[in-house]
């Protein structure tokens, strides 16, 4: 099925690192989203962007929803060890109604 | 409840055998999501559910997938004749209905299948 391409697949960075994903997609979407999925949970929602252009701040956490709608990315400054885990982008299209299109995620790694 | 619950955890299967897994939505989400999350790749849609009303199921992968949600509350996702390439973890996600396209998705911690 269709996803969106995400990179880089994997990060082995030392802590107090800054980490840098995108994504990327051959269509539009309307809202773009970053899920971080831990070892035995579901995925959870870090940061949402609903206009194109938009840069969106969570703590550590920094987002942009690209000004062509086509992609997104996600940084992570000065990274600690329980930043570890798999980072996904998701995006949602208004013809589309609730369904999110997910990326193939990032896998981080943080050594102490 | 306080999360999404989904049951069992792990189902372990033979090929051509039927399987039923259930989730248990967040209390007060009217709108419920499945989705199929295979190994080393993100989740992907199957289907949803307002309340009852099921408005798409474009993402279920043939007709031997089926999802009911009868009473608004509990759905269950049900694979026959399970083939091995059913094999993934099946995520279940609620959220509350008013605002779909701005509304936070909460997941479930899945259920793993294994068609042997």
């Amino acid at each position: 099925g269709q996803q969106l391409n995400q990179s880089p697949q994997s990060m082995f960075i030392q802590e107090g690192e800054d980490v840098s994903m995108n994504c990327t997609s051959s269509s539009i979407f309307n809202t773009w989203l970053w899920y971080k999925q831990d070892p035995g949970e579901g995925p959870v929602l870090l940061i949402a962007l609903y206009k194109a252009g938009e840069l969106t701040s969570n703590g550590r956490l920094t987002a942009q929803f690209g000004i062509t709608r086509k992609d997104s990315f996600l940084n992570i400054s000065a990274s600690i060890p329980s930043d570890v885990g798999i980072y996904f982008c998701a995006g949602q299209r208004e013809t589309s109604g609730s369904r999110l299109t997910f990326g193939e995620g990032t896998q981080l790694t943080v050594n102490p | 409840g306080a999360g999404v619950s989904q049951s069992p955890r792990y189902k372990v299967t033979k090929r051509g055998q039927d399987v039923t897994l259930r989730c248990d939505p967040i209390s007060s989400h009217a709108t419920l999501y499945w989705y199929q999350q295979a190994l080393g790749q993100g989740p992907e849609f199957l289907t949803y559910f307002n309340y009852e009303a099921q408005p798409d199921k474009s993402g279920l992968p043939s007709d031997r997938f089926s999802a009911e949600r009868p009473e608004g509350s509990i759905s269950t996702l049900t694979i026959q004749r399970t083939e091995q390439r059913d094999s993934a973890m099946y995520r279940c996600a609620s959220s509350l209905g008013r605002l779909i396209r701005r509304e936070t998705q909460y997941f479930g911690p899945g259920t793993r299948l294994l068609v042997l």
